[in-house]
């Protein structure tokens, strides 16, 4: 049971490329969530899914695009990197929304 | 709009002290409140979840409670070790669709 896992584990990219996070989890939940983490900002929420196929946008959404093609999985596109965009993202699930949230171990994106 | 604070933003303590962790929230009308521990790079993990209708919950050396009404929650930590410092988060639950509000962290440091 691996839980929540996410690859890549770091990246860089150059202003204006593209590039998807993947999110994997294990627990048959319905929820997912993606986080971005900055330092003076805490954890912000960008998007999340409420179950296969359902997308909907967080607090931060803007420059993301997200897919739950999969039940298991959750997609992030950044269609063209901004170097606001460096930071480190968070997966987490959840089986329902009153329950705790599991999270990965994060992907951190450095955009120069 | 949902705001969460956590004060003091660091603490250092010997081993062995007995120490509180602070988090206030804006609006009272939650769902749950959670407590989570991030170690250096790495991702949360949850310690503790109270639901709206709770007063506290233990786990361990761990004691959380809540009052809705004051809109504050406190993180009680027993006999302190080295191993417990890290960040810890606040973060609380004002909707139905998952979306959880987090504080900036207390960042402990407990000294051997």
């Amino acid at each position: 049971n691996a839980g929540v896992t996410q690859t890549p584990k770091f990246r860089v990219l150059k202003t204006g490329q593209s590039m998807t996070l993947l999110c994997a989890q294990d627990m048959n939940h319905e929820y997912m969530y993606w986080y971005r983490q900055d330092p003076g900002m805490g954890l912000r929420l960008i998007h999340y899914s409420v179950g296969e196929g359902t997308t909907a946008k967080g607090e931060v959404p803007d420059g993301y695009n997200v897919s739950r093609l999969k039940k298991q999985n959750f997609l992030l596109g950044l269609e063209s990197a901004a170097p606001s965009q460096t930071s480190v993202y968070f997966c987490a699930s959840s089986y329902v929304t009153q329950e705790t949230q599991y999270f990965g171990p994060g992907t951190r994106l450095l955009v120069l | 709009k949902q705001e969460v604070t956590q004060i003091p933003a660091a603490l250092s303590v010997p081993e062995g002290e007995n120490l509180v962790l602070n988090c206030s929230f804006t609006d009272s009308a939650i769902y749950n409140l959670q407590w989570f521990r991030q170690d250096p790079g790495k991702g949360l993990t949850s310690l503790l979840l109270i639901q709206s209708s709770q007063r506290e919950q233990t786990s361990g050396r761990l004691n959380a409670s809540l009052d809705k009404s004051s809109g504050r929650s406190t993180l009680y930590i027993a006999a302190s070790q080295p191993g417990d410092s890290a960040t810890y988060l606040c973060a609380v639950l004002s909707g139905n669709t998952g979306k959880l509000i987090f504080g900036q962290g207390t960042t402990l440091q407990v000294k051997p």
